[in-house]
């Protein structure tokens, strides 16, 4: 069974900052997703990586994917308080049949 | 080209009675998903399905819940004699198939609440 595992679940920092959250998985997979979710909200796609190496940035966000290591991160570089929502990874299984989710890291960027 | 459109967005009902989410998924698309949000929880698959067919219901819970995507009109997931913890947000998701590269996207939600 596919396990997702984000950490840290509570994140809390000053604006201006920089941080990363982790995202582990236990099996191989073909597709990485990074979701913001405001409370109430649907789900906001950031970023899918695909493929071992993959690096991809929008504004203070910039995501990666190590393969091997079943590692991804979620960089965010001089956070500001618009940043503030909770960040879900979602890796596709094998099967490409469904996404698991990770718990989610809800981040606060204090002014 | 409209996105995944669910509704209600936001659903009450009392405890006993029935609730029906409706997912119509993006054009060209044949490929559904179900998820479901608890409170303060990350999202847990549901149910997959294609046109006709149940895929993988490996999420669903044993008893009061069902899901179907008929031939014609959107996916529906209906949920009999709602209890208290069924109180959540529940999304619908397509995508073009399982293939590798084919994206998932994600309606809006309906939120329900069971009182």
């Amino acid at each position: 069974e596919l396990k997702v595992e984000q950490n840290p679940l509570f994140l809390s920092m000053q604006e201006g900052k920089n941080y990363t959250i982790y995202c582990n998985y236990s099996t191989t997979s073909d597709r990485l997703y990074w979701y913001r979710q405001d409370p109430g909200k649907s789900l906001e796609s950031l970023f899918v990586l695909l493929s071992n190496g993959a690096v991809k940035q929008e504004g203070r966000l910039m995501a990666s994917l190590d393969t091997k290591a079943r590692l991804s991160t979620l960089h965010i570089t001089a956070a500001v308080h618009d940043l503030s929502a909770t960040y879900f990874c979602a890796v596709d299984g094998a099967s490409g049949s469904r996404l698991t989710f990770g718990e989610g890291t809800q981040l606060t960027v204090n002014p | 080209n409209a996105g995944v459109m669910q509704n209600p967005r936001h659903l009450v009902r009392r405890r006993g009675q029935e609730a029906r989410l409706r997912c119509s998924p993006m054009k060209g698309h044949s490929h559904v998903y179900w998820y479901r949000q608890l409170p303060e929880e990350g999202l847990k698959f549901m149910v997959y399905l294609q046109k006709e067919n149940i895929i993988d219901e490996s999420g669903m819970p044993k008893e009061r819940f069902s899901a179907e995507f008929p031939k014609e009109g959107p996916s529906i997931l209906r949920i009999q004699q709602v209890v208290r913890g069924d109180s959540a947000a529940y999304f619908c998701a397509s995508s073009l198939g399982p293939a590798s590269g084919n994206t998932i996207y994600f309606g809006e939600g309906s939120w329900l609440t069971v009182v």
